[in-house]
């Protein structure tokens, strides 16, 4: 079964804070991905990554950078958090012979 | 840039009866795919069924089916023999040709015992 690990399920930090999101996937896959999940505004692409160190900015990059130093984890970065990066976030390895994305369980995260 | 739009926030079934979720999306590629995923509360996002564009029969996968409309560019979802577990968020999504996929609002689904 292909396992994706998000380090932490909720996460409460302070305005300001810099903030470390990890993924680690186990299947060797190519791809990974950072969403973000909001009511009525469903998934959005932050960033993804096809290969080691390489990234292509989603639809919301702004306020995020990630960081993708080994192929099985790609890290989300909040420089200085927000209140509205208050959300959950998710992240999806994938494969392009797979054309699936295969998700972790999701990070919480609170801005206060 | 594609778009995907589930129009039922919401939606309720009793449970054992058949519901289906609808899911338009806008393209101009012809070789793409499409999958519904589902989210159960506090749980992982897993895929429930894909459909490639080139293939004109409806993806099944036991309680799951699609209805697929190329041309009208509709992916509708069916759950038949509705079941408690089944109560989820639902997301249709839709991947071209590359990399990115991209995701519809959602569809929250209540299934009535």
């Amino acid at each position: 079964d292909v396992k994706v690990t998000q380090s932490s399920r909720y996460l409460v930090k302070r305005t300001g804070e810099k903030v470390f999101l990890e993924c680690v996937q186990d299947m060797d896959h190519e791809n990974m991905f950072w969403y973000r999940q909001d009511p009525g505004l469903g998934l959005r692409l932050i960033y993804f990554s096809y290969d080691v160190k390489m990234k292509e900015k989603g639809d919301i990059p702004e306020g995020y950078s990630v960081s993708r130093e080994k192929k099985e984890r790609f890290s989300l970065i909040l420089e200085s958090a927000s209140t509205n990066q208050t959300s959950m976030y998710l992240c999806a390895s994938s494969s392009p012979g797979l054309r699936v994305q295969y998700f972790g369980a999701g990070t919480r995260l609170s801005v206060l | 840039a594609q778009t995907v739009t589930q129009s039922q926030p919401e939606m309720s079934v009793q449970e054992a009866e058949t519901v289906t979720l609808s899911c338009t999306y806008d393209t101009s590629e012809s070789d793409y795919y499409l999958f519904w995923y589902k989210q159960p509360p506090s749980r992982q996002m897993i895929l429930v069924i894909r459909q490639e564009a080139y293939k004109q029969q409806n993806a099944t996968e036991n309680r799951f089916s699609v209805n697929f409309q190329k041309a009208a560019k509709s992916f509708s979802l069916k759950i038949s023999d509705s079941q408690l577990g089944d109560a989820a968020m639902y997301f249709c999504a839709y991947r071209r040709t590359g990399n990115q996929f991209y995701f519809g609002t959602g569809t929250s689904l209540t299934v009535i015992p």
